[in-house]
């Protein structure tokens, strides 16, 4: 089975510029997070879903960042305008309704803004 | 206020010894879940083992155990006979109660672990 599955792995961009990250969760999961890890604040959730609706965005540093998961199968988080302390990397992680217990993480998104 | 504690940035094992990982975490909840995850320099994270604060007994899996010990309120990750593939980062996470069901992850800084042969 496939796991959780980022686009891009690595992305380089420019200060000010939109930033588009993807995440495809794994079949059949009722979850989906989004995490950022930092050397200096280390991972932090940045916002959930349940069943494709947000249930708690408290983490979304601010209104640069937007996060959407338009059907079960796709999410995005959005950053615009990027700045250089944005830089991280982004983890998406999906976790299923009868196992709410374990999630399991994609292989993340190496952000760098210039 | 830091909820999960670990407090060793770095630990060097030998092959084949046991090792310990530490975590302690704060929380007045009396319903909440421990979990560790490994970070290999691949940078993905794996799940190793979770432990409800309910649960009677230790949790394992294979070579990981987790040192459960509700009243200190510790959660230390036990590794045995280490290989030189457990070489990577040890992430020790609480589970937040949350009214919607689903759990909110809160890690700690991580144990960089490094298995000399």
């Amino acid at each position: 089975d496939a796991g959780v599955i980022q686009s891009p792995r690595h992305e380089v961009t420019e200060m000010g510029q939109e930033v588009t990250l993807r995440c495809k969760p794994i079949s059949g999961h009722d979850y989906l997070f989004w995490y950022r890890q930092t050397m200096m604040r280390g991972l932090e959730l940045l916002i959930y879903f349940n069943n494709n609706v947000p249930i708690d965005d408290s983490g979304m540093p601010e209104d640069r960042f937007s996060a959407k998961m338009p059907n079960a199968s796709f999410s995005t988080l959005k950053i615009q305008p990027s700045e250089p302390r944005d830089s991280a990397v982004y983890f998406c992680a999906s976790s299923p309704w009868a196992n709410q217990e374990t999630q399991y993480f994609g292989p993340g998104t190496r952000l760098l803004v210039l | 206020a830091q909820k999960i504690t670990q407090t060793q940035p770095g630990m060097f094992v030998q092959e084949k010894e046991a090792v310990t990982l530490d975590c302690t975490y704060d929380t007045s909840d009396p319903s909440y879940g421990l979990f560790w995850y490994k970070q290999p320099s691949s940078g993905e994270m794996i799940f190793l083992i979770y432990q409800g604060s309910y649960d009677q007994q230790n949790a394992t899996e294979g070579r990981y155990s987790l040192n459960f010990q509700k009243a200190r309120k510790s959660a230390n990750l036990v590794i045995s006979a280490s290989q030189l593939g457990d070489s990577a980062m040890y992430f020790c996470a609480m589970r937040e109660p949350s009214i919607q069901g689903a759990q909110k992850l809160v890690f700690g800084q991580g144990t960089r672990l490094t298995i000399n042969p």
